[in-house]
């Protein structure tokens, strides 16, 4: 089946503009997750979703940015009047069950670069 | 919270030797830990993963094993190839925590034929 997909892969914005990224998960996929990650670095965790709830939004750097899964499948990372240090690869990421402990599938995420 | 360090960041072997890559955590509590393979510009994809109630596991000509009194876990490729060149993350989970999977920066491998 479909694995974790993400668009737009690329996208450029100019400095003060609003983005929003676009996750798909893999179908009946109950956790959904949300890293950023920056060049040569690890991925860091932004924000999780148990189907539509949001259960954590601690990793999420500002109030600028936003995340949304209203109907507990596809998702939406709001980020609003972005900066350059916004410049990243978004990667999204689903598990079958509501544990953190199960095996994440990952995104080919979407790099945004902030000009 | 959790902090995880992955050691060493670069790893250049001959083809068909091994290839060791070692991680550290903070947090005892810590009790998932999953290997990633990310090649250039693509998704990291799960390769091993090892919960805290097991010492060892191998799929393969891959293995990860879990020390709980040092808090540290090792990924060892054995006979290792070319398109085993890639970037190498380590993660670990912990489940009371808010943040709780954390990455370690990464380790680019490189073998070469």
């Amino acid at each position: 089946g479909a694995g974790v997909s993400q668009s737009p892969r690329y996208k450029v914005a100019k400095r003060g503009q609003d983005v929003a990224l676009r996750c798909d998960p893999i179908s009946g996929h109950v956790s959904l997750f949300w890293y950023q990650q920056a060049l040569g670095q690890g991925p860091e965790f932004l924000t999780y979703f148990q189907n539509e709830a949001q259960l954590d939004k601690s990793g999420l750097p500002s109030d600028r940015f936003f995340a949304e899964r209203p109907e507990g499948s596809v998702s939406t990372l709001k980020i609003q009047r972005t900066q350059q240090e916004d410049s990243a690869v978004y990667l999204c990421a689903s598990s079958l069950e509501d544990s953190r402990g199960e095996t994440q599938y990952f995104g080919p995420g979407t790099r945004l670069l902030v000009l | 919270g959790e902090n995880v360090e992955q050691h060493p960041s670069t790893l250049s072997v001959q083809e068909g030797d091994s290839a060791v890559i070692k991680c550290t955590y903070s947090d005892s509590a810590s009790n998932y830990f999953p290997w990633y393979k990310q090649e250039l510009g693509k998704r990291p994809q799960l390769i091993i993963d090892i919960r805290s109630n097991v010492g060892e596991k191998k799929d393969q000509r891959i293995a990860v094993t879990l020390n709980k009194t040092a808090k540290h876990f090792s990924l060892h490729i054995t006979e290792t190839q070319p398109e085993d060149s890639a970037v190498y993350f380590c993660a670990a989970l912990t489940p009371l925590e808010n943040n709780d999977m954390r990455f370690g920066a990464g380790t680019r491998l490189t073998v070469k034929p």
